[in-house]
């Protein structure tokens, strides 16, 4: 499976914008990027995902780099309910059956009120 | 919609003792995985099924781990016997097969072995 990189943990200020990175250099051209979150206390729920263009939904926007080695999960305005681990994950597209996501360390968010 | 479902949220067991964890998915889902989080070993996946069938059982730390799905509204984790290491946070999660889809996950079951 490809591998994802993405910073520890990140601060950001309520109500303004939060830009989570992620990397992936190894990305297949089959690969589907997702995001994944995880409230305290909670499993983790979907977020969006995206294959090659940029992506908006009524939680965040994904922003894929051109070349796909690189992508920006976006919180337009982050409140305090958004404190999270934000998980970068790779999943290969099947038209067949559900394929497995592998989820890496995540980038832990944290807000200030 | 209910979400998925599992039973029980908190399981305290001693050493040796049999644990079974429950997970009903969502309805009209045909996929189901079992995950196990510590802090640290982060989230990791123990196997999955597709339409009640066990396609990926590469996580399933041993012998002492099994899981089945005898229907495509019930499945089970079983432990046995348990040992203080398997303590962790153990999740079930759904979802329809295709080329996209999310997996909606449980609220977990916390073990704990004493």
């Amino acid at each position: 499976d490809a591998k994802t990189t993405q910073p520890n943990s990140m601060e950001s200020n309520e109500e303004e914008p939060v830009h989570l990175p992620c990397n992936h250099s190894t990305i297949s051209g089959t690969d589907y990027i997702h995001w994944y979150r995880q409230l305290p206390s909670q499993g983790p729920e979907y977020v969006i995902h995206g294959l090659t263009s940029n992506v908006n939904n009524r939680m965040a926007s994904l922003a894929i780099a051109e070349d796909r080695k690189s992508s920006t999960l976006i919180l337009h305005r982050a409140t305090l309910r958004d404190a999270a681990v934000y998980y970068c994950i790779l999943r290969t597209s099947s038209h067949s059956s559900a394929s497995k996501i592998i989820f890496g360390s995540g980038t832990r968010l944290s807000i200030r009120p | 919609d209910a979400g998925v479902i599992q039973s029980p949220r908190h399981e305290v067991t001693e050493m040796g003792q049999e644990v079974t964890l429950r997970c009903k998915p969502i309805s009209g889902h045909n996929s189901l995985f079992w995950y196990r989080q510590t802090m640290m070993r982060g989230l990791e996946l123990l196997i999955y099924f597709n339409n009640n069938v066990p396609i990926d059982d590469s996580g399933m730390p041993e012998d002492r781990f099994s899981a089945k799905m005898p229907n495509a509204s019930f499945s089970t984790l079983k432990i046995q016997p348990s040992e203080p290491r398997d303590s962790a946070v153990y999740f079930c999660a759904s979802t329809t097969s295709g080329t996209f889809y999310e997996q909606y996950f449980g609220p977990g079951t916390r073990l704990t072995v004493t």
